[in-house]
């Protein structure tokens, strides 16, 4: 069985431009959770989508954006980079609504902005 | 609003021996489900293992083991017999009942000395 596969797995952008970054859950999931991991600010939660609607989001600026299709792949977007937005973004992927003990991240993928 | 502290940021231990990893947490809700993860230097988040808080039992799996003090509100994962291969970094986890939203400490970085 297919682990949770995020694409691309690096990316290097320059300040102002935009970002997508893509999520693909382990089949049969339907809860996708994305994550911001920086040395400073540690593991922080972006988002979280469940069936196509998103469910809880972080505390994060507009510029940060998802969504989820009717496949259950997520994309995240960030919009008019910042230098502090270098970090390593990973998605993590759940069975249910409410998954209790699932929740099963991809590698990552690592933005670095210059 | 929840909170997980890991107080230990980095520490040896020899290979073969066992090893204890702390993590206080603080929620007021009494439906939780705490995780421990391991993050190689590749970045990928592994699954290590969980505790919800109505659990009779401390969870275990296989060299893990998770000493689950509820009145204290602690979680220290237990790592027996270490190995090479368990240097990483680990990090305790925790959601609430409703969503998939994970709440993360700062990590313990471990290393496993020969």
């Amino acid at each position: 069985k297919a682990g949770v596969t995020q694409t691309p797995r690096y990316l290097i952008k320059t300040r102002g431009q935009q970002v997508t970054l893509s999520c693909s859950p382990i089949s049969g999931h339907r809860s996708v959770s994305w994550y911001q991991q920086t040395p400073g600010q540690g593991l922080q939660f972006l988002f979280e989508y469940f069936s196509e609607t998103q469910r809880n989001k972080g505390n994060f600026p507009g510029r940060f954006s998802g969504r989820q299709f009717s496949n259950s792949r997520s994309e995240m977007n960030v919009s008019t980079l910042e230098l502090g937005d270098s970090a390593l973004y990973l998605c993590a992927s759940s069975k249910r609504e409410e998954s209790y003990n699932e929740q099963f991240f991809g590698p990552g993928t690592r933005l670095t902005v210059l | 609003a929840q909170k997980i502290t890991q107080t230990q940021p980095g520490m040896f231990v020899q290979e073969k021996e066992a090893v204890t990893l702390d993590c206080t947490y603080d929620t007021s809700d009494p439906s939780y489900g705490l995780f421990w993860y391991k993050q190689p230097s590749s970045g990928e988040m592994i699954f290590l293992i969980y505790q919800g808080s109505y659990d009779q039992q401390n969870a275990t799996e296989g060299r893990y083991s998770l000493n689950f003090q509820k009145a204290r509100k602690s979680a220290n994962l237990v790592i027996s017999a270490s190995q090479l291969g368990d240097s990483a970094m680990y990090f305790c986890a925790m959601r609430k009942a409703a969503g998939n939203k994970l709440t993360f400490g700062g990590g313990t970085r471990v290393l496993v000395k020969p």
